[in-house]
Formats: structure tokens, C-alpha cells, sequence
């Protein structure tokens, strides 16, 4: 079965920072992996869609790494700004078309 | 684009009522997704339709749930009676293609049940 987690679970940085977030899954057969932002109180955007068969997505400042042999994969935010505060879910869609797995989220919070 | 659509945003009931939660997907996207989202167990899948066909509903908790998918642009997820543990956020999405697609998630409905 396949299990998502995010480490760690909540982080704060001062704003310009660069920051790492982390994704690890247990079963490496997945069609693609995808991180969501999530506002308190709204519903998850797609940020980066990264397929099996890719390294890695890039989106202006988020930048996401695929190791899909150990199972990770990594969303780099560069010079963080406080409009970056929120959760940062990652979810892998396995075998089954439909069943896409998400992790719990990091709630990252950018201080001024 | 309007997006996805989700409606009511909001739904305080008491125990044993019918709750019915709306989705209308993005036009064109032929995948719908019911998720629901509680701060113990996260996000979870709840049941997923292609072509308005249910394809996979092992998500759905009980038989007290169901979700219908009449036409293309509208999708209900009802659960009859209701029970204070489906307190929760639940979210529609949808995609085209669902394998190499990414899921577009609506506002979600907080569902509260006293």
C-alpha cells in the first residue's frame, strides 16, 4: 500500500530564504507525482506536475525533483515571500488511474 | 474558466439528516473526484467517476454515502443519514485524461454535523 510523507510538518522561515521541502513514497511504481498549495480555507492549486519519466518541473521561483528509484521528491521555493505561507501537499498517483495518494501537508509559514 | 464548482460552502446539520454536497466540474474534463479531508486521517479519496461512470468508489466509508454523476457538468455526493465523525471538508476535482492530468480541486464544502 502505498503511503505518502511529508517532512516536516510545519516550518518557519524569514522571507528571501530558500527552502526545501520534502516528499518521501513507499512504492516507487507511479504514473507521476504533484505538489498543491493550499490556503486556509480554499481548495488545493497544482503547482508543479512532474511524470514518472521526468527529473524534474520548474515553475518561475518552485523548482520539483523527481527520484522516483529512493522514493522522493523535493519542492525548492527560492528567495521566499510571505505570500508563500500556506500547505504544500505532494500526492503520487500509483497504479490505479484514479487513486491519487497525498501526504498531510507542510504548513510553511514566511515571515516579514 | 470558472473552475470547479462546489456548492454549499458551507453545511451545519443535525445527526441523521440527508446532506447533499454539489460539484460541477471543469467543462470538458472527463474525470470527476470526491475527496474528503480531516485533519487525523488528510486527504482521502472517496469515489471517482470517467465519462460520468463510477470507476472506483472502495473510498466510500459506508453504505450511508453515495455519489451520482447524472451528466457531464453536475455530480452529487450524499450521505443519508448523517453522522457527527463525517464532520470533514469535502472537495471535488476533476481532470482530463487522469493518469498524466493534473487535478483541479474546487473550494470544497465544510460539512458540520451536530
Amino acid at each position: 500500500k502505498q503511503e505518502v510523507t511529508q517532512i516536516p510538518a510545519a516550518l518557519s522561515v524569514p522571507e528571501g530564504e530558500n527552502l526545501v521541502l520534502n516528499c518521501s513514497f513507499t512504492d516507487s511504481a507511479i504514473y507521476n507525482l504533484q505538489w498543491f498549495r493550499q490556503d486556509p480555507g480554499k481548495g488545493l492549486t497544482s503547482l508543479l506536475l512532474i511524470q514518472s519519466s521526468q527529473r524534474e518541473q520548474t515553475s518561475g521561483r518552485l523548482n520539483a525533483s523527481l527520484d522516483k528509484s529512493s522514493g522522493r521528491s523535493t519542492l525548492y521555493i527560492a528567495a521566499s515571500q510571505p505570500g508563500d505561507s500556506a500547505t504544500y501537499l505532494c500526492a503520487v498517483r500509483g497504479g490505479s488511474q484514479g487513486n491519487l495518494i497525498f501526504g498531510k501537508g507542510t504548513k510553511l509559514s514566511v515571515k516579514p | 474558466d470558472a473552475g470547479v464548482i462546489q456548492s454549499p460552502r458551507h453545511e451545519v446539520t443535525e445527526m441523521g439528516q440527508e446532506v447533499t454536497l454539489r460539484c460541477k466540474p471543469i467543462s470538458g474534463h472527463d474525470y470527476l473526484f470526491w475527496y474528503r479531508q480531516t485533519m487525523m486521517r488528510g486527504l482521502e479519496l472517496l469515489i471517482y467517476f470517467n465519462n460520468n461512470v463510477p470507476i472506483d468508489d472502495s473510498g466510500m466509508p459506508e453504505d450511508r454515502f453515495s455519489a451520482k454523476m447524472p451528466n457531464a457538468s453536475f455530480s452529487t455526493l450524499k450521505i443519508q443519514p448523517s453522522e457527527p465523525r463525517d464532520s470533514a471538508v469535502y472537495f471535488c476535482a476533476s481532470s482530463l485524461r487522469a493518469v498524466h492530468s493534473p487535478l483541479h480541486f474546487g473550494n470544497g464544502t465544510r460539512l458540520t454535523v451536530t
